[in-house]
Parts: C-alpha cells; sequence; structure tokens
C-alpha cells in the first residue's frame, strides 16, 4: 500500500528565509508524487508533480521539489519566503500502474510565515 | 484556464435528510472523483468514477454514498441518511489520465454541515 509522511504538521519560517517541507513516502512501485497546495477556504491546487522524467521538478510561486530514490523523499523547497505562501502544503503519491487511481495525500503541514 | 466547479460551497442540512453534492469536471477529462476533509484532518478518497462506473471506492463509501453522471457534464455525489460525522468538506476532482502522470484537479470544495 502507498502512503506518505509529512514530517511537521505546522512550520514556522521568516519572510525572506528558505522554505524546507518535508514528504516521504512508500510505495512498492516507483510512484507519481505531487504537491498540493490549500489557501484558507479554498480548494487543492497542484505545486508541482513528479512523473520520473526530471528528479529536480519546478514548480509554480517558485516552489521546487526533488525526487530521492534512495531515501525515499521529496521534499519542498523554496529559495525565499513571502507572506501569500502562508498555507497548508500536502504531499500526495499516486499508483502509475492504474490511470484512475486514487491519490492518497498526507497529514499536510501548515505553513506560517514570520514578519 | 479549464476548473472543477463544485455547487453548492456551504450545504447545511439536518442529520438523516438526504443531500446532493454537485460537481462539473473539466470538459475533457475522463476520470472523475470524491474525496472529503474532515476539519484539522487530512484529505482522504472516497471513490473514483470512469465509463459511468465506479472503478474504487474506499471503506467510507459505504451504502449511504452513491455517485452518478447524470449527464454530460455534471457528476453527483449523494449521502442518502447524513449523520453528524458526515460534516465535511466535500472535493469533486477529474483528470485526463490518457496521458500517463497526468494530475487530479480539484474545485474549491462544498462545506456539508450536519445539524
Amino acid at each position: 500500500a502507498q502512503s506518505v509522511t509529512q514530517l511537521g504538521s505546522h512550520v514556522s519560517v521568516s519572510e525572506g528565509a528558505l522554505v524546507l517541507l518535508r514528504c516521504n513516502y512508500s510505495s512498492s512501485v516507483p510512484p507519481y508524487l505531487f504537491w498540493y497546495v490549500q489557501y484558507p477556504n479554498q480548494g487543492l491546487q497542484l505545486l508541482l508533480k513528479y512523473t520520473s522524467a526530471a528528479t529536480l521538478v519546478k514548480g509554480i510561486n517558485g516552489f521546487e521539489a526533488e525526487f530521492k530514490k534512495s531515501e525515499t523523499s521529496f521534499h519542498l523547497t523554496k529559495p525565499s519566503a513571502h507572506m501569500s505562501d502562508a498555507a497548508e502544503y500536502f504531499c500526495a503519491v499516486s499508483d502509475r500502474r492504474n490511470r484512475d487511481d486514487k491519490i492518497i495525500f498526507g497529514k499536510g503541514t501548515r505553513l506560517h510565515i514570520l514578519p | 484556464e479549464p476548473e472543477v466547479t463544485q455547487t453548492p460551497s456551504h450545504q447545511v442540512t439536518q442529520m438523516g435528510q438526504e443531500v446532493i453534492l454537485r460537481c462539473v469536471p473539466i470538459s475533457n477529462h475522463l476520470y472523475f472523483y470524491w474525496y472529503r476533509q474532515i476539519l484539522g484532518q487530512k484529505v482522504e478518497f472516497l471513490v473514483s468514477f470512469y465509463n459511468n462506473e465506479i472503478s474504487e471506492k474506499s471503506e467510507i463509501f459505504d451504502d449511504q454514498f452513491s455517485v452518478e453522471r447524470p449527464d454530460g457534464s455534471n457528476f453527483t455525489l449523494k449521502i442518502r441518511s447524513t449523520k453528524l460525522e458526515d460534516s465535511a468538506m466535500y472535493f469533486c476532482a477529474s483528470s485526463d489520465q490518457d496521458r500517463a502522470g497526468q494530475p487530479q484537479h480539484f474545485g474549491d470544495g462544498t462545506r456539508l454541515s450536519i445539524l
């Protein structure tokens, strides 16, 4: 069975500082990996996805994530945090063997940006 | 950019009543999903739907739940007799999985409150 673990339910960084949100996955087959962001009272917006092309994936709003198979990790980073980055971030995995496979979400990490 | 739309944004219902949540997926998408997020918890898969039938359903999706694509554009989730624990945010998603690794696109959700 597939799963994702997000380390830290809350992360606080100062504006302008590096953002690092950690995600580890478990999958018996090479997975598809995603990061979604949820702003207050809104839906889930795709930040970026890994589908086995480049291991370093660039997404929207300056975010990127690196797939590391040896560490089963897919951590999300952004060099310089902005106040507008405050939101909840979900790491997610799906099974590439099935076209209609469900997405398994992590528990989420709420990112707080300190002025 | 095309998006998934959900109505209503907030639904308040008495316990035991039937409720129908509506979704309009992206027009050329073939796979449809419902997820839910209980307040403060992670997003959980409910059901996937393809070619006018359920592809997969979770343990949560019991006999009280049903899905339907009544016409060429809408995708609905019905809860026959609501319970207090059905209170949650319900997200509809759709994807075009004919190309590998296509992500699911989510609507803004319907907040269901059971009284």
